[in-house]
């Protein structure tokens, strides 16, 4: 099925590091959302963005919708060892209809630095 | 009613079984999708309710696939005859369907199946 490009497929961290990540498509989307998944666990959301252009923060998290509506980014500032996870982009075309379903990336994986 | 609930967490079943799996979505919510996610990939979507009717089935879906919600609450998805290639996490997620501060979808912590 069609998936977002996320990079980077993977990345180590030591903490306090800022980490940053990425989502494009060809594409438009309405919605973009970032989650994250522990293993054997399902997604548990981070941040929704419903503008072009909008930028939202939660905590350490800021996420921002592209302009183009093509892409978004996820920055986690002054990493901590809880933030090792897979984190995933995902994009909605249709709210408020009867679509709605999301399309999501590959993952990023964080994994702490040996 | 804190989250989505899934049952079970795990099946490991002989190939050739049929399974079925349950989820209880948050009250309030009146959208419930199925995703299926397999290793190293996201989550892809399968199917979606709205209250009781489902509204959408992705291509995914093979006719061995069957989902229902009858009362418009707890939904199952089936597997009938299962192939080892259904081995994945089945991922449940619900959503209100006005936009508000939790309109983003909430998912279950899932059910992995295991065709063995």
């Amino acid at each position: 099925g069609q998936q977002l490009n996320q990079s980077p497929q993977s990345m180590f961290i030591q903490e306090g590091e800022d980490v940053s990540m990425n989502c494009t498509s060809s594409s438009i989307f309405n919605t973009w959302l970032w989650y994250k998944q522990d293993p054997g666990e399902g997604p548990v959301l981070l941040i929704a963005l419903y503008k072009a252009g909008e930028l939202t923060s939660n905590g350490r998290l800021t996420a921002q919708f592209g302009i183009t509506r093509k892409d978004s980014f996820l920055n986690i500032s002054a990493s901590i060892p809880s933030d090792v996870g897979i984190y995933f982009c995902a994009g909605q075309q249709n709210y408020g209809g009867s679509q709605g379903n999301l399309i999501f990336g590959k993952g990023t994986k964080l994994s702490v630095k040996p | 009613d804190t989250g989505v609930s899934q049952d079970p967490r795990h099946k490991i079943t002989k190939r050739g079984q049929n399974v079925t799996f349950r989820c209880d979505p948050i009250s309030e919510h009146n959208r419930l999708y199925w995703y299926r996610q397999t290793l190293g990939q996201g989550p892809e979507f399968l199917t979606y309710f709205q209250n009781e009717a489902q509204l959408e089935k992705s291509r995914l879906l093979s006719d061995r696939f069957s989902a229902e919600r009858p009362k418009g609450s707890f939904s199952t998805l089936e597997i009938q005859r299962t192939e080892q290639g259904d081995s994945a996490m089945y991922l449940c997620a619900s959503r209100p369907f006005r936009r508000g501060p939790n309109y983003g979808y909430t998912f279950g912590s899932g059910t992995r199946l295991t065709v063995v």
